[in-house]
């Protein structure tokens, strides 16, 4: 059964950090690219990042480049989200998603991000 | 970047309705266009990929068309698990997705 966990949501002040993880389980992990797609309080879906299978390829919104950072260790099935610079319309309900063939079929239950003073 | 235009943005409808949500591309997106279901507090799910193949699982009453830019998801005859927010999404650059749709009943 594939699943995705993610974790490492919390409460951060403006321009602190934070690192999400999504961990893997159920399918070839590297064969896939994978996703963060967030979402704020009340409003719509917003993808933030992806990464190719092998890391080669990796790409942002234009709302998180240069802040957020996006990697994979394929040895332990995780995804990481390493966060910057954060502002308060980052926060949001950070989902990973697995990309096949170009649609998001698993998701992960999200974790809570907040960015307040 | 590519922009989508879904619409409505709200829909209040009966049980055994059929509903119709519509989600047009900025530009030519061929068929790399999705929906997804999002219930309260839960993740999104995927109902119909390449415009028009219904994920394995997904009812029979859900169905999207379209090629290109503009495109339709259709429930044929609302049951009331329907009621969520469906989203579309395109995938012929960078992922982006419509605003949504709240299905009420």
């Amino acid at each position: 059964e594939v699943q995705l966990v993610e974790s490492g949501g919390g409460l951060v002040k403006p321009g602190g950090s934070l690192r999400l993880s999504c961990a893997a389980s159920g399918f070839s992990f590297s064969n896939y690219t994978m996703n963060w797609v967030r979402q704020a309080p009340g409003k719509g879906l917003e993808w933030v990042s992806s990464i190719s299978g092998r890391s080669s390829f990796i790409y942002y919104a234009d709302s998180v480049k240069g802040r957020f950072t996006l990697s994979r260790d394929n040895a332990n099935d995780s995804l990481y989200l390493q966060m910057n610079s954060l502002r308060a319309e980052d926060t949001a309900v950070y989902y990973c998603a697995r990309d096949f063939d170009s649609h998001f079929d698993f998701w992960g239950q999200g974790t809570l991000v907040t960015v307040s003073s | 970047d590519i922009q989508m235009t879904q619409s409505p943005s709200s829909l209040s409808a009966s049980v055994g309705d059929r509903v119709i949500i519509t989600c047009q591309a900025s530009q030519d997106i061929r068929n790399y266009l999705n929906w997804y279901q999002q219930k309260p507090g839960k993740a999104p799910n995927l109902l119909i990929y390449d415009a028009s193949t219904l994920e394995t699982g997904v009812p029979s009453r859900f169905s999207g068309s379209g090629y290109g830019t503009d495109f339709t998801f259709t429930i044929s005859s609302l049951q009331p698990e329907d009621i969520a927010t469906y989203y579309c999404q395109q995938y012929d650059n960078l992922p982006s997705f419509g605003q949504g749709t709240r299905l009420e009943i």
